[in-house]
């Protein structure tokens, strides 16, 4: 099983902060990685796969990088609609695992 | 475009078998390349993936709960079934299924999850 450890599990920013989430394998993965965003109440929503790749859709303020063991989510320029929890999620073997999740809320 | 709805009880008494179905339309699950799998959400708590079904029959399970899991696709209905037996009320959660994207590359094709449905609660009771 390939563990993910995600962090924070809680971010306060501001509209308009530049933001980062962290998630970091106990194994390499290659670039199999995806993130998700979730609002409360709702399905989590694909953001990007391919550990850089944005899904069609998804704003360009989401941007992605890493590989091996180390990723990176990156929120350039957050805007009200963006805070909610954030999941990574590797998929270069099974079972597939996510991160803890990271909850970025209002400062 | 692609839509998936999960459906089944919300409430199940321990030890007994939950059947949730997933109905999808956008997607042929005879088509190469295409999959289906279920994710759950405990309140309150991160996403864990439970089973994955492939256009060839193809199937992967959680090790941790595999003994419980079975999935099942029927094509001609574009539904897939997962069944999960002796449920207890740990297994209380929020149950999604998801359509598999997919994408090739030097290690062969690679299965993401990129569409999901909006979710079924199930809760575990006496």
């Amino acid at each position: 099983v390939i563990w993910m450890t995600q962090s924070p599990s809680l971010l306060s920013a501001s509209t308009g902060d530049r933001v980062t989430i962290s998630c970091r394998m106990s194994q390499g993965i290659s670039s199999y990685l995806a993130w998700y965003q979730q609002k409360p109440g709702k399905a989590p929503e694909l953001l990007i796969y391919a550990a850089s790749t944005l899904q069609s859709g998804v704003p360009s303020r989401f941007s992605g990088s890493g590989s091996g063991t180390d990723f990176t989510l990156t929120i350039s320029c957050l805007q009200s609609e963006d805070f909610a929890t954030y999941y990574c999620q590797q998929y270069y073997s099974f079972p597939w695992t996510f991160g803890q999740g990271t909850k970025v809320e209002i400062k | 475009q692609i839509t998936l709805k999960e459906s089944g009880p919300t409430l199940v008494k321990p030890t007994q078998t939950l059947t949730l179905t997933c109905t999808f339309s956008g997607f042929s699950l005879s088509t190469s390349g295409v999959g289906v799998g279920w994710i759950r959400q405990p309140p309150g708590k991160a996403l864990e993936w439970l089973a994955l079904i492939y256009w060839d029959d193809d199937k992967r399970y959680s090790p941790s709960l595999k003994s419980r899991l079975t999935i099942t696709k029927d094509t001609s209905k574009n539904q897939v079934v997962l069944t999960m037996t002796n449920m207890d009320p740990v297994d209380t959660a929020t149950y999604y299924c998801a359509h598999t994207g997919y994408y090739y590359d030097s290690s062969g094709y690679r299965y993401y999850m990129d569409v999901w449905g909006k979710g079924t609660t199930v809760t575990v009771s006496s």
